[in-house]
């Protein structure tokens, strides 16, 4: 099973800042990295797939990288509706994993 | 527009059974590979189940195996979950999710339903 680790756990920042999550994976999954974006009481949403496509209707402020074992999640000017937790996955490979979750803060 | 909505959570005693439904419909359901995912209270996303388009296939977390079945009636556009032996900590939100595998080979969960509570305590 691949593990993927996210970090860090909680970010604090004020809307208009950058926010940078990182998502690390036990074994190399060349681009097939997802990451997705939670609300209190909400569904996960689906922002970026193939580590660096956004999905459809995502403002492009958020922008994904990375290949192999390393990603990162970049949310450039934090708009108030960013605050939420931000979930990287693999599904590439069976079964499919999720990261333990960052946690985007209003500081 | 795509639409995945769960039923059937709810209170259940140890020991005791749900059978969670999933109805999709704005896509065609009979195409795609649908799964379950969990996220107990709290906590973060965790994979329960998997079922083929044609639900021939099928494969299940460790955690559950053997005590949870997946199906689907593709006729009913409708995905299902059979919890037996539930435990307390099946306690959790239960979301359906769309898989989709594009023509790079990327998959994703492009789709969620709302989920559905399924708590178990005495």
């Amino acid at each position: 099973e691949i593990v993927l680790t996210q970090s860090p756990g909680t970010l604090s920042l004020s809307p208009g800042e950058r926010a940078t999550l990182s998502c690390r994976a036990s074994q190399s999954i060349s681009s097939n990295l997802v990451w997705y974006q939670q609300k209190p009481g909400q569904a996960p949403r689906l922002l970026i797939y193939g580590a660096s496509s956004r999905a459809t209707g995502i403002p492009d402020r958020f922008s994904g990288s990375g290949s192999g074992t390393d990603f990162t999640l970049t949310i450039n000017r934090l708009e108030p509706e960013d605050f939420a937790v931000y979930y990287c996955q693999q599904c590439g490979s069976s079964p499919p994993t999720f990261g333990q979750g960052t946690k985007v803060e209003i500081k | 527009e795509v639409q995945l909505v769960e039923s059937g959570g709810g209170l259940v005693q140890p020991g005791g059974s749900l059978r969670l439904s999933c109805a999709a419909s704005g896509f065609t359901f009979s195409n795609y590979w649908m799964h379950w995912v969990r996220q107990a209270p709290g906590k973060g996303l965790v994979w329960v189940s998997r079922i083929s388009n044609d639900g021939s296939n099928t494969n299940y977390a460790d955690s559950v195996k053997g005590r949870f079945t997946i199906s689907r009636d593709n006729a009913k556009t409708t995905l299902y979950l059979q919890m037996n032996s539930l435990r307390a900590e099946d306690t959790a939100v239960y979301y359906c999710a769309k898989y989709k595998v594009d023509s790079s080979g990327y998959s994703r969960f492009d789709y969620w339903g709302q989920g559905t509570l399924v708590t178990v305590s005495s």
